[in-house]
């Protein structure tokens, strides 16, 4: 079963704006982790949060971390149309043994 | 560095018969772990190995079995397909080491292949 809820399920802008995507999970965790996958190929890892953590940046990426709400969300700055993709949570559970459980994913589509 | 590797990148199979996928991990990372992405499920977790060794089940049937090789290279086999077998089989693989705040390691995926089961 999944353990993270994806919001929005999808999200269209245009070129240079920001994309927001947020992710809820259900059980307490060692680390977060964002994924890019483009038209189902393999998944691109973006970015990866500890649970001791609050906040990161990579690039145009920002991930926020809120362990007392289970929640997260990442933020794409000043968004290309080569941003296109489905994105995913993943989170590795205290107690499942490091194996990763994902969310439902938010379908990203930068209109050019 | 090279990246995981998966083969083939796409498989078509009948019901009945079984099939037998491949990754190679990054070089140095000892634990692959595979994943099934279908449309309905999304991602599942299958299994890991560390060491040549199951670490980790995910809840799928018997059909589904795996092993890993003295050089971390892992196989994932499914006997007796049926139609819903069809999906997206994801491998990772990562280091696997511990820092104090807990296991960090990212898992780095594949390009996966593709299975269609008629």
């Amino acid at each position: 079963s999944q353990q993270g809820e994806e919001d929005p399920q999808a999200l269209s802008i245009q070129e240079g704006e920001n994309a927001t995507m947020n992710c809820s999970y259900k059980t307490s965790i060692n680390n977060l982790q964002w994924y890019r996958q483009n038209s189902g190929r393999g998944l691109v890892h973006l970015i990866l949060i500890r649970s001791n953590e609050r906040e990161k940046h990579s690039g145009r990426l920002r991930v926020t971390l809120d362990t007392s709400k289970k929640s997260s969300s990442l933020l794409i700055t000043a968004s290309r149309a080569a941003d296109t993709a489905s994105y995913f949570c993943a989170t590795d559970a205290e107690t499942s043994g490091s194996r990763l459980t994902f969310g439902e994913g938010t379908q990203l589509t930068v209109n050019p | 560095k090279a990246g995981v590797t998966q083969t083939p990148r796409y498989l078509i199979k009948t019901r009945g018969q079984q099939v037998t996928l491949s990754c190679s991990p990054i070089s140095g990372h000892r634990s692959v772990s595979w994943y099934q992405q279908t449309p309905g499920q999304g991602l599942q977790f299958l299994f890991e190995y560390f060491s040549e060794t199951q670490r980790n089940k995910g809840n799928f049937p018997g059909r589904f079995s795996g092993r890993q090789f003295s050089n971390s290279r892992s196989e994932m086999n499914v006997s007796t397909l049926e139609l819903g077998d069809s999906a997206l089989y994801l491998c990772a693989s990562r280091m696997l080491t511990r820092e104090t705040s807990g296991p960090t390691d990212t898992q780095y995926f594949g390009p996966g292949t593709r299975l269609t089961v008629l």
